[in-house]
């Protein structure tokens, strides 16, 4: 597609369910990064995957959250035992070196109830 | 470590009035600088981007100078329209960082007629 493409563009949970939020990123983009925009906490990096390598979880606040990256496209972010403090809107962003440049989603805005 | 600090918000103008955010930063070594802008509703677009000392990224009638004596890149418009109004945000990128982006808090803009 011509861009950045996250479903579902809002979800909204009960307490302790699990959730699965998808990126599509644009196509031969290398790079996808998963972020997530709170209230509280502003925007914050959560996990980074470039090519083959073993991805950055540098950012992911719990061993509730992790994040697959299948055949070099697709991302899922999985978020298990939800919490109300998910709630936020989660951006992907892929990128694409030559342009130095992270193009980003329009967002899934999860609410845990 | 990175981080970037900018002013906060909401920042309230009238149309055709001078716009500047301030945007400071620390990291290590040489990073890109970025602002973002979000419209309301919409997801984060890049603004304009500078990735060496004394590099002006502009668009849209803004602009924005790497500075790094002073370790700042303050986002500037002329003569803003109510189309302006948005958050935007500042951020960097650093290789050393895997190319993650560190952003600042975002700051609210409304331009009235």
């Amino acid at each position: 597609g011509a861009g950045v493409s996250q479903s579902p563009s809002n979800k909204v949970t009960e307490k302790g369910k699990d959730v699965e939020l998808r990126c599509d990123p644009i196509s031969g983009h290398t790079a996808l990064y998963w972020y997530r925009q709170s209230l509280g906490q502003g925007l914050e990096f959560l996990i980074y995957f470039q090519g083959n390598s073993a991805p950055d979880k540098s950012g992911l606040p719990s061993d509730r959250f992790s994040a697959e990256r299948t055949g070099g496209s697709v991302s899922t972010l999985t978020i298990q035992r939800t919490q109300q403090e998910d709630s936020a809107v989660y951006l992907c962003a892929s990128y694409q070196g030559a342009s130095g440049i992270q193009y980003f989603g329009a967002g899934t805005r999860l609410s845990v109830l | 470590g990175n981080s970037v600090t900018q002013m906060e918000g909401p920042v309230t103008l009238s149309e055709e009035a001078f716009l500047t955010i301030n945007c400071t930063y620390t990291a290590t070594g040489y990073p890109s600088l970025f602002w973002y802008v979000q419209y309301p509703g919409e997801g984060l677009q890049l603004l304009l981007k500078a990735t060496k000392a004394d590099d002006k990224g502009s668009n849209k009638g803004f602009e924005a100078t790497y500075r790094k004596e002073t370790t700042s890149f303050h986002l500037e418009k002329g003569s803003v329209q109510v189309s302006d109004s948005a958050v935007y945000f500042c951020a960097l990128r650093n290789k050393a960082a895997g190319n993650k982006l560190t952003f600042g808090g975002g700051t609210r803009v409304l331009v009235k007629p």
